[in-house]
C-alpha cells in the first residue's frame, strides 16, 4: 500500500497570514492513464470531510481561492494564501491512485 | 441537493455483526462510484472500501475478509456489512460519493458511529 506522510502534524498560524502543508507519497501517484490522483480534504471540528483539492491542483467548486495545491509524482503541497479563522480544522492529503486508496495523518490548523 | 444518509450504527459486542445502510439522493446513484471511510474517535481518516459503478469492489488490508461492500441502484443504497467486529473497528462510518471520472470523494453524509466493545 501506498503511505502518505503530511508535514507539519500541527500548524499553528495567524490569521491572515499563509500556511503550507505538505504530502509526500511512497510511491508515484501518477495513474496509468496519465493523470495523479492526489487530493486534499478539510475537516471542520464536529463536521465530516469536505473536499478541497483533487488531482494536485484543481479548486473544487465553491472552495475559496486561497486554497492552491501544487506537486508531481511523490511530493504535493497545499498552500492557503492568507488564513481565515473558518479555516480552522484538520487538512488531509488522500491518494486515489491505486485501488487500496489511503489518507495522510491529517495536519491541524490552529490560529495563533 | 446531494444528500447521503447513513444508518445502521451502534453497540455490538466483538466477534459481531452489523450492517450499514447509505441512503442516496440527489443525483444518479447508479452513475457514481461510492466509498466507506472511517473515522476512529480522536483520530484520523481511514480508507474502508470502495465500489465502482459496475460493482468492482476494493477493501483495506485491515477489513478484507470481515466486511463486503455492495450497492443496491434500484434502492439508491450503499451497504457496508461487517462481520466478526474487533474493539478496533470503533468509529464513525462516513459515507462518500467520488467526483465522477476524478477518483476525489466529493460529498460525504454526516456518518454513523459504530461501538464495538462487550
Amino acid at each position: 500500500d501506498i503511505v502518505m506522510t503530511q508535514t507539519p502534524l500541527s500548524s499553528p498560524v495567524t490569521l491572515g497570514q499563509p500556511a503550507s502543508i505538505s504530502c509526500r507519497s511512497t510511491q508515484s501517484l501518477v495513474h496509468s492513464d496519465g493523470n495523479t490522483y492526489l487530493s486534499w480534504l478539510q475537516q471542520r471540528p464536529g463536521q465530516p470531510p469536505r473536499l478541497l483539492i483533487y488531482q494536485i491542483s484543481n479548486r473544487f467548486p465553491g472552495v475559496p481561492d486561497r486554497f492552491s495545491g501544487s506537486g508531481a509524482g511523490t511530493d504535493f503541497t497545499l498552500k492557503i494564501s492568507r488564513v481565515e479563522a473558518e479555516d480552522v480544522g484538520v487538512y488531509y492529503c488522500m491518494q486515489t491512485a491505486l485501488t487500496t486508496r489511503t489518507f495522510g495523518q491529517g495536519t491541524k490548523l490552529e490560529i495563533k | 441537493e446531494v444528500q447521503l444518509l447513513e444508518s445502521g450504527g451502534g453497540l455490538v459486542q466483538p466477534g459481531g455483526s452489523l450492517r450499514l445502510s447509505c441512503a442516496a439522493s440527489g443525483f444518479t446513484f447508479s452513475n457514481y462510484v461510492m466509498n466507506w471511510v472511517r473515522q476512529a474517535p480522536g483520530k484520523g481518516l481511514e480508507w474502508v472500501s470502495t465500489i465502482g459503478t459496475a460493482g468492482s469492489t476494493y477493501y483495506a488490508d485491515s477489513v478484507k475478509g470481515r466486511f463486503t461492500i455492495s450497492r443496491d441502484n434500484s434502492k439508491n443504497t450503499l451497504y457496508l456489512q461487517m462481520n466478526s467486529l474487533r474493539a478496533e473497528d470503533t468509529a464513525v462510518y462516513y459515507c462518500a460519493k467520488d467526483v465522477v471520472g476524478v477518483l476525489a470523494p466529493d460529498y460525504w453524509g454526516q456518518g454513523t458511529l459504530v461501538t464495538v466493545s462487550s
